[in-house]
């Protein structure tokens, strides 16, 4: 198995609501993303687990609440949005936890749309 | 934090011409991968390059990386339609192993 699968596809929020973002990979990674991606740009990242802890926080506001159950999920919880975070979020794995960075593997995404 | 910078942001060729695309990058850094966006969905990782070595290749690509100019080049040979797509290098900082930041990628267009 050599996917990350990410769940949504797509969501649609009010700014009042609370949801929740997964990602799953079983290929053993132990370091896990999440990147978010307005149209037209590169990913921005948010977050880095490493080892199933968190090591990178890139100044991300605290409507976002990154989450690392286990060395498989990794999930993204969603508070209080407002209409600019509207964009697509994804979640990648590499094989390693420390050390060189190494190739990474991307889900597809979930399109997010804050109304 | 953006790391790097890639050019031209947008290209368009016709189908067996060559394309190259640049990424221009600010600090030191372990590695430099490529990849590659189809409209909307995941990135697909292409190739990765090492701080040391100064040019690879895998099937039609070509990468170089120029560490005393922090930049790097992709080169896609013999370029066919399904290649159209947004290509971005990412880089790591040498300070922080398992960060992955991207450039501002380019718009590759392969007409038929």
């Amino acid at each position: 198995d050599t996917e990350v699968t990410q769940t949504p596809k797509h969501l649609v929020m009010g700014m009042t609501n609370k949801k929740s973002l997964k990602c799953e990979q079983h290929m053993g990674h132990r370091a896990m993303y999440w990147y978010k991606q307005k149209a037209k740009k590169p990913p921005e990242l948010m977050f880095v687990y490493s080892y199933e802890k968190l090591s990178i926080n890139e100044s991300v506001p605290s409507r976002f609440s990154p989450e690392c159950p286990n060395s498989s999920l990794l999930n993204l919880h969603l508070h209080a949005l407002q209409p600019e975070d509207s964009a697509l979020y994804l979640c990648a794995s590499s094989p390693r936890g420390r050390g060189l960075t190494t190739e990474a593997f991307f889900g597809q995404g979930t399109r997010l749309t804050v109304v | 934090s953006q790391q790097g910078e890639e050019d031209p942001q947008a290209l368009s060729i016709q189908e067996g011409e060559n394309a190259t695309m640049n990424c221009s990058y600010k600090t030191s850094i372990n590695n430099l991968q490529w990849y590659r966006q189809n409209s909307g969905r995941g990135l697909v990782h292409l190739i990765l390059i090492r701080s040391n070595e100064r040019e690879k290749h895998s099937g039609r690509l070509r990468v170089t990386l120029d560490t005393s100019k922090k930049s790097s080049s992709l080169l896609i040979t013999a370029s066919r339609a399904a290649d159209t797509a947004s290509y971005f290098c990412a880089t790591d900082l040498t300070r922080e192993a398992n960060n992955l930041f991207f450039g501002t990628g380019t718009r590759l267009t392969v007409i038929p």
